[in-house]
């Protein structure tokens, strides 16, 4: 079962472009969700996180959007640059302590 | 702050064979997880421990798969009798667990594994 759906599955974007990453969650029950980013060879890094009491969340260039009716988040990457050139994923979890749950991925490729 | 630590990096190895991999967290974290994570996809929970206990096992974590964290710092995860299957990048993370006020967690750069 994908509790967690991510889109699109990858994109390419022009340098100094919005990349924008949507995520879609089923369990309610989720109340923390973290975006990590990931570069070949590497494991994934903590970006940018949020929970679910707040609708925005910005820091630097990356900003996520909440939208808790929908069950709904995404990720907005503004000024994207070429190494922004990654792939990246939403996760879910119960508390930030706990398992998370991955979507399936973006790969985002910024062309110079 | 070193990071979360995995080793080996890489592992090559047939089928039927047994392999175990290490990971030593950061040193102030309590919480210490292992993920899986096929090419192309999102990392999949298998464990956790909190201190030396094991919290919670994925039903993906078949009985051919064993892990430990005994003193409650660095953890081992032991695949026994590999199958073709088994291939994946083997996650480690770590995280600081104070009842509520929760941190993220941080993850090693994996151990890639390879059965022939």
């Amino acid at each position: 079962q994908q509790q967690v759906k991510q889109s699109p599955q990858s994109l390419i974007v022009q340098k100094g472009g919005i990349s924008i990453i949507n995520c879609a969650y089923e369990n309610t029950a989720f109340d923390y969700f973290p975006w990590y980013q990931q570069f070949p060879g590497k494991g994934p890094a903590l970006l940018i996180a949020i929970r679910p009491d707040v609708s925005e969340k910005k820091e630097g260039r990356f900003t996520i959007s909440f939208n808790k009716s929908a069950k709904q988040f995404s990720l907005h990457i503004m000024d994207s640059q070429p190494g922004d050139s990654a792939t990246y994923f939403c996760a879910a979890t119960k508390a930030a302590g706990n398992k998370l749950t991955f979507g399936g991925g973006t790969r985002v490729l910024v062309k110079p | 702050d070193t990071g979360v630590s995995q080793d080996p990096r890489h592992k090559i190895t047939k089928r039927g064979q047994n392999v175990t991999f290490r990971c030593d967290p950061i040193s102030e974290h309590n919480r210490l997880y292992w993920y899986r994570q096929t090419l192309g996809q999102g990392p999949e929970f298998l464990t956790y421990f909190q201190n030396e206990a094991q919290l919670e096992k994925s039903r993906l974590l078949s009985d051919r798969f064993s892990a430990e964290r005994p003193k409650g710092s660095f953890s081992t995860l032991e695949i026994q009798r590999t199958e073709q299957g088994d291939s994946a990048m083997y996650l480690c993370a770590s995280s600081l667990y104070r009842g509520l006020d929760n941190q993220p967690q941080h993850f090693g750069d994996g151990t890639r594994l390879s059965i022939l």
